[in-house]
């Protein structure tokens, strides 16, 4: 059964800091990796989406890497804003499991003034 | 687009009453899934359907949760009857096809007293 782990569950780091979060999971047999953001009492907003071909994924300040032999990706942010405070998840999706996504618990950052 | 859309957003509930949650998906997506987050197990994944037929419901936690999809535009979560510990948030997702991005719409918070 796939686990996914995110370390650390929360973060806070001064505004302009750049960090990086992170998600392990135990099956590499995967499909894709996605990560996600939630903000208080919405939804989930896909970031991020890598497929198992590829190692590293970038949108604006955000960069995804992933190395699936070791089942590790990592979500690097620059320049952090406090309008990045948000609850991050990294979900995985198997190899030909269909669409049935495997989510990591998150990590709650705040970006401080 | 108006995103994918639930109702209600937020249903209090006692014990023993049948609870319904609607979603609306994106247009043209023809992939559905709905999930229930809770902080102690946090995202998972409880059906999913293609082309309005069901795919995959392990995730159903027992007989008491029913899902339909009648048609492209509309889906059903039933709860009968609902129990305290069915409190959480349900999410409806969509994506355009099996390993595409999943949009998620902004959850229905239940609770059961």
């Amino acid at each position: 059964k796939q686990e996914v782990t995110q370390i650390p569950a929360a973060l806070s780091v001064p505004e302009g800091e750049n960090l990086v979060l992170n998600c392990s999971f135990t099956d590499s047999a995967i499909y894709n990796l996605q990560w996600f953001r939630q903000d208080p009492g919405k939804g989930l907003t896909s970031l991020l989406l890598i497929q198992s071909s590829q190692r590293e994924q970038t949108s604006g300040r955000l960069n995804a890497s992933l190395d699936k032999s070791s089942g590790r990706s990592t979500l690097y942010i620059a320049a952090s804003q406090p309008g990045d405070s948000a609850t991050y998840l990294c979900a995985v999706r198997p190899m030909g499991g269909g669409n049935k996504l495997t989510f990591g618990t998150g990590t709650q950052l705040k970006v401080e003034l | 687009d108006a995103g994918v859309i639930q109702s209600p957003r937020h249903e209090v509930t006692e014990m023993g009453q049948e609870v319904t949650l609607r979603c609306k998906p994106i247009s043209g997506h023809n992939s559905l899934f709905w999930y229930r987050q809770t902080m102690m197990r946090g995202l998972e994944l409880l059906i999913y359907f293609n082309n309005n037929v069901p795919i995959d419901d392990s995730g159903m936690p027992e007989d008491r949760f029913s899902a339909k999809m009648p048609n492209a535009s509309f889906s059903t979560l039933k709860i009968q009857p609902s129990e305290p510990r069915d409190s959480a948030v349900y999410f409806c997702a969509s994506s355009f096809s099996s390993g595409e991005t999943q949009y998620f719409g902004p959850g229905t918070r239940l609770l059961v007293l």
